[in-house]
């Protein structure tokens, strides 16, 4: 089973350039979500979905745009780095949230220099 | 500030060790999770607390979710190497809808 599948888990950019960190799963869950975790910060909400074509912020949302034009894929876009974005990212999914188990990619280390 | 604060932050016992780690919040939750996560991995759900007051058992873990539903706790009885992780709470907020917060984790070192 793939379940959540991130791309790419390691990535260096320069400070101004955009990249998309790509998430996918195959468990036809409706609820997906994109956190960041900083040293001592656990991990921070950045945007979520609760269905195709429809996105949310999160807690810290801002420099980060999603979109949810399918089920599987819900693609995280940088728009341009920061090095304050130096972090590891991580995609989830679940059928829905409280009691649901939600399940995590393996990560994605981003380098801002 | 983050909605949910766990303490300690960093834990370091020896084997066989009793642990308590905390997850408190000023906001009420319609339930609660605790995930472990590895080095390099995701976090991996352990358990789920939805009624105030429930206490769950998992071997050597026991769980509690306050009466309140503001907080919660993860002893570890007897501690093993192989309990040494990141724990982190992490719930639903009863008043927000759709979104799911993480506690700032607690780092648990368990020496041999």
């Amino acid at each position: 089973n793939a379940g959540v599948t991130q791309t790419p888990k390691f990535q260096v950019l320069k400070t101004g350039q955009s990249m998309t960190l790509q998430c996918a799963q195959d468990m036809n869950h409706e609820y997906m979500s994109w956190y960041r975790q900083d040293p001592g910060m656990g991990l921070r909400l950045i945007h979520y979905s609760v269905g195709a074509g429809i996105t949310d912020q999160g807690e810290v949302p801002n420099g980060y745009n999603v979109s949810r034009s399918t089920t599987e894929d819900f693609p995280l876009r940088l728009l341009s780095a920061a090095p304050s974005q130096t972090s590891v990212y991580f995609c989830a999914s679940s059928y829905s949230l409280g009691r649901n188990t939600i399940y995590f990619g393996e990560g994605s280390w981003l380098t801002v220099v | 500030t983050q909605l949910l604060e766990q303490s300690p932050q960093f834990l370091s016992i020896q084997e066989g060790e009793n642990l308590t780690v905390y997850c408190n919040s000023s906001s009420v939750f319609s339930s609660l999770q605790w995930y472990r996560q590895e080095p390099g991995e995701g976090p991996v759900l352990l358990v789920t607390v939805v009624t105030g007051g429930e206490v769950k058992k998992l071997k050597r873990l026991t769980f509690q979710f306050g009466d309140a539903r503001k907080d919660s706790s993860l002893h570890i009885t007897a501690a093993q190497p192989g309990d040494t992780g990141l724990y982190l709470c992490a719930g639903e907020p009863a008043n927000t809808g759709n979104q799911f917060y993480f506690g700032t984790g607690t780092s648990l070192t368990v020496i041999p």
